[in-house]
């Protein structure tokens, strides 16, 4: 069935280093590919998203990359800050099926001062 | 108002009371969500409205029953639940809904439910 494999599910960093965090889909026909942030306690917020006609997509710290060849979408933060530090859940549209997103299991990333 | 909202923040229920649910949005949006989510597991689809109509249920129980009285507006209905249905439940929506249209969904700040 789809689904969507994340890697890793926990990172911890310096202030300053850059994170990665990658995921892996199954469906080569999903187009849609959102990262969500989710504080303890908090909803799930919208950080970047990518869609398929496009490779890499960047808004200050963060960015995303996209390889639909190898079916692999990651999430690059640089310069990274104590207030970064929650769970990053990737996700991918389900093609043929309305609107639905299947999420990764999700990043716990911690960012030690 | 760019916020989905959801009341009421924290629900204690029993396993035989009736409660419901509330989910608000005034941003336009023709799809509604609602999602289950356990402590450390990602949110987890349950039912999908599109235009006020059911679009997808995901097999989840009769226990849940959702409803939606207008764009604006999303409930779901708790009946006879189970000590295992405690989660955050959380509402999203997104501007519209269709077959890979892949809209941003924006979520609410959630309803945190214990059975007891």
């Amino acid at each position: 069935g789809e689904n969507v494999e994340q890697h890793p599910s926990t990172l911890s960093v310096q202030e300053g280093d850059s994170a990665v965090i990658k995921c892996t889909y199954s469906d080569s026909a999903s187009n849609y590919f959102p990262w969500y942030k989710q504080e303890l306690g908090k909803r799930p917020q919208l950080i970047i998203d990518i869609r398929s006609n496009v490779g890499e997509k960047k808004d200050q710290r963060i960015a995303v990359t996209l390889n639909k060849t190898a079916k692999h979408f990651s999430l690059h933060i640089t310069e990274t800050q104590p207030e970064d530090s929650a769970v990053y859940f990737c996700a991918a549209s389900i093609p043929r099926n309305t609107d639905k997103l299947i999420f990764g299991t999700g990043t716990r990333l911690q960012v030690f001062p | 108002d760019t916020e989905v909202t959801q009341t009421p923040k924290h629900l204690v229920m029993g396993m035989t009371n009736k409660k419901s649910l509330k989910c608000e949005q005034h941003m336009g949006h023709r799809a509604m969500y609602w999602y289950k989510q356990k402590a450390k597991k990602p949110p987890e689809l349950m039912f999908v409205y599109s235009y006020e109509k059911l679009s997808i249920n995901e097999s989840v129980p009769s226990r849940f029953s959702p409803e939606c009285p207008n764009s604006s507006l999303l409930n779901l209905h708790l009946h006879a639940l189970q000590p295992e249905d405690s989660a955050l439940y959380l509402c999203a929506s997104s501007l519209i809904a269709g077959v890979n249209v892949g809209e941003t969904q924006y979520f609410g700040p959630g309803t945190r439910l214990l059975v007891l």
